[in-house]
């Protein structure tokens, strides 16, 4: 069974451009969440979305968004690009909602903001 | 905020000594932890996780031990191996559930020495 997949890995925007990354979960997973990684603030939730529905959110600006698709897959966007939001972008995928379930992570796109 | 710590950034051990990594949580309602494993270029790996009605649990080589009197958590891994060499980090889910409460802790870095 294939793992998370996610796309692109690298990618290197300037201040104020957009970007969407895309996040493949394991099939038969409908619930998504997507994270920011960075060496100092480790680990933070961003969403999660279970059936197309997003179901809990984190403590991030509405510059982030996401969405995701009848397949399961989802994207998220990040507009108006600051410097501060260069981080490694995870998303996980499990197979029911969201509490106390393991997740399974994607390899994350590394984004870099000049 | 409620936050998740790590004692040591880096830890060090000759292959085939046992490795103990640490982590303080905050938080009293924590319900559940888990511990991730990240090696470099890839995305957290579940390694274990423990309920707050245990005290310990046991993995293949390792073991979680969980203190909720000191509201601290440790991971033993017992000779430890090169392919051991990660970050490890902590995660912790109150009692109210649902991946948006996560805390995670910034990672200790695992150094296997041959």
């Amino acid at each position: 069974k294939a793992g998370v997949t996610q796309t692109p890995r690298y990618l290197i925007k300037t201040r104020g451009q957009q970007v969407t990354l895309s996040c493949s979960p394991i099939s038969g997973h409908r619930s998504v969440s997507w994270y920011q990684q960075t060496p100092g603030q480790g680990l933070q939730f961003l969403f999660e979305y279970f059936s197309e529905t997003q179901r809990n959110k984190g403590n991030f600006p509405g510059r982030f968004s996401g969405r995701q698709f009848s397949n399961s897959r989802s994207e998220m966007n990040v507009s108006t690009l600051e410097l501060g939001d260069s981080a490694l972008y995870l998303c996980a995928s499990t197979v029911g909602a969201s509490g106390g379930i393991e997740q399974f992570f994607g390899p994350g796109t590394r984004l870099t903001v000049l | 905020g409620e936050s998740v710590g790590l004692h040591l950034p880096t830890l060090s051990v000759q292959e085939g000594d046992n490795s103990i990594i640490n982590c303080a949580y905050s938080n009293s309602a924590s319900d559940y932890f888990i511990w991730y494993k990240q090696e470099s270029g890839k995305g957290p790996q579940f390694i274990i996780d423990i309920r707050s009605n245990m005290d310990k649990r046991q993995g293949q080589r390792v073991t979680v031990l969980l203190n909720k009197t000191v509201k601290h958590l440790s991971l033993q891994i017992a000779a430890t191996q090169p392919g051991d060499s990660a970050v490890y980090f902590c995660a912790e889910i109150p009692n109210s559930g649902g991946y948006q409460k996560v805390t995670f802790g910034i990672g200790t870095k695992l150094q296997v020495i041959p």
